[in-house]
């Protein structure tokens, strides 16, 4: 079945620790996106790249680093520097074919400091 | 610069009767709009898009939206809600050139289902 896959679900880090959420999509497709979700602040954009070792910063980036080695990966590293990193992370791919092209998310994964 | 507003963070309905989600959404080009779904703990699913063809748009479970260029509005609409409809619901808007067609996302609409 083609998807996105986040793995873990769950994770936890102590204060001070860097972090890699993974996200890997066998969709083929060109472009995938980071987002962060708070309560109430809906889904806020972390990085997105639309093609493969290109990424740009969204709107939320500092604390945060990625790579776009391969196509199918974005992996997401939170680092110590990010202030506030407890949330729920959510990464997204689209086929970046212009106008109507819809973004097709994994299930997510809830990062909690301890 | 694209943006959306959602104008309800929660909208309480009982089983049985319509369901109104509001969005208002702001764009210099052109944009797509889209309406996901996600229940908790869960990945986003679409629910319909709008791409320039028809401005009603129909999607999955019953759902429709319409797109009201005069009015910049995108409403999200259902004849009768049912209880697995309570979730979370998100308009999003895309646009290009600048927008790089990245989604933009309002802040949620919570819907509340009473039996």
């Amino acid at each position: 079945d083609g998807g996105i896959t986040q793995s873990p679900k769950y994770l936890f880090r102590k204060e001070g620790q860097n972090v890699t959420l993974s996200c890997e999509q066998n969709l083929n497709h060109d472009a995938m996106y980071w987002y962060r979700q708070d309560p109430g602040q809906g889904l806020r954009l972390i990085y997105y790249s639309q093609i493969v070792n290109d990424f740009q910063k969204g709107d939320i980036a500092e604390g945060y680093s990625v790579s776009r080695e391969k196509k199918e990966s974005f992996p997401l590293t939170v680092t110590s520097a990010q202030k506030n990193p407890t949330a729920f992370y959510l990464c997204a791919s689209s086929l970046h074919r212009g106008r109507g092209t819809e973004a097709f998310f994994g299930q997510g994964t809830r990062l909690t400091v301890v | 610069a694209q943006s959306v507003t959602q104008l309800d963070s929660h909208v309480s309905v009982s089983e049985g009767t319509p369901v109104l989600l509001r969005c208002n959404y702001s764009s210099s080009y052109s944009p797509s709009l889209f309406w996901y779904v996600q229940h908790p703990n869960k990945g986003l699913q679409l629910l319909l898009k709008y791409t320039s063809a028809a401005t009603l748009v129909k999607g999955i479970n019953g759902f429709e939206a319409e797109f009201k260029k005069s009015e910049t509005s995108f409403h999200l609409t259902k004849p009768s809600a049912h209880m697995s409809d309570a979730a979370e619901y998100f308009c999003v808007v895309s646009e290009g050139p600048r927008g790089s067609y990245i989604p933009t996302f309002g802040r949620g609409t919570s819907l509340i289902v009473h039996p």
